[in-house]
């Protein structure tokens, strides 16, 4: 099956630097790429998505970028803010029924004012 | 209200007993997943199913039950609680086809003593 690897475990970054976490996958049928961003005493929330026909995505200060060939794809956050303090996770699927995702273990970033 | 709920938020158990964690959407999602949050271990995929009356298994189903009777119900029992099973539990609901994004409940804090 599809495993999902994160990196760093933990990112502490001053408030407006950039914040970058990465993530690799195993399975080359995997397609769908989702973030999310799971505040304190909260469910996961969907941030922001890549698809594999797509190498780069924005939305405001995030963005995903997808790179097929080295199966591995990255969050990057510019101008942090203390409220993007939260954990981040990466999850990968195959477009089977399901869409089951397989997640990665997870990113703390802490943003120092 | 509209969304997907979860209940109960906090829940202590003793060693053996039998507890039930209630899953309810609004939206009539065909698909329903509970996955479970462990410290190191990220989000793991425990049971899922695609429609009233189909459940698999996930990724670590053992000592769990789920059953589907409504579309909108999704609930996940503990037959004999064991320690090992003090997590954080997320419900979470997908329409499938091509909107692959989940939506997740609030969590169960589950502690078995």
């Amino acid at each position: 099956g599809e495993n999902v690897e994160q990196h760093p475990s933990t990112l502490s970054v001053q408030e407006g630097d950039s914040a970058v976490i990465k993530c690799t996958y195993s399975d080359s049928a995997s397609n769908y790429f989702p973030w999310y961003k799971q505040e304190l005493g909260k469910g996961p929330q969907l941030i922001i998505d890549i698809r594999s026909n797509v190498g780069e995505k924005k939305d405001q200060r995030i963005a995903v970028t997808l790179n097929k060939t080295a199966k591995h794809f990255s969050l990057h956050i510019t101008e942090t803010q203390p409220e993007d303090s939260a954990v981040y996770f990466c999850a990968a699927s195959i477009n089977n029924a399901g869409n089951m995702l397989t997640f990665g273990g997870g990113t703390r970033l802490m943003v120092k004012p | 209200d509209a969304g997907i709920t979860q209940s109960p938020r906090y829940k202590i158990t003793e060693t053996g007993r039998q507890v039930t964690l209630m899953c309810h959407q609004t939206w009539s999602h065909s698909y329903m997943f509970w996955y479970r949050q462990d410290l190191g271990h990220g989000l793991r995929l425990i049971y899922y199913s695609a429609a009233a009356d189909i459940t698999d298994k996930g990724e670590v189903p053992d000592g769990y039950v789920v059953s589907r009777s409504k579309t909108e119900n999704f609930p996940l029992t503990l037959e004999s609680a064991t320690r090992s099973q003090t997590s954080v539990y997320f419900c979470a609901s997908n329409e499938g086809g091509s909107n692959y994004g989940y939506t997740f409940g609030s969590g169960t804090r589950l502690t078995v003593v």
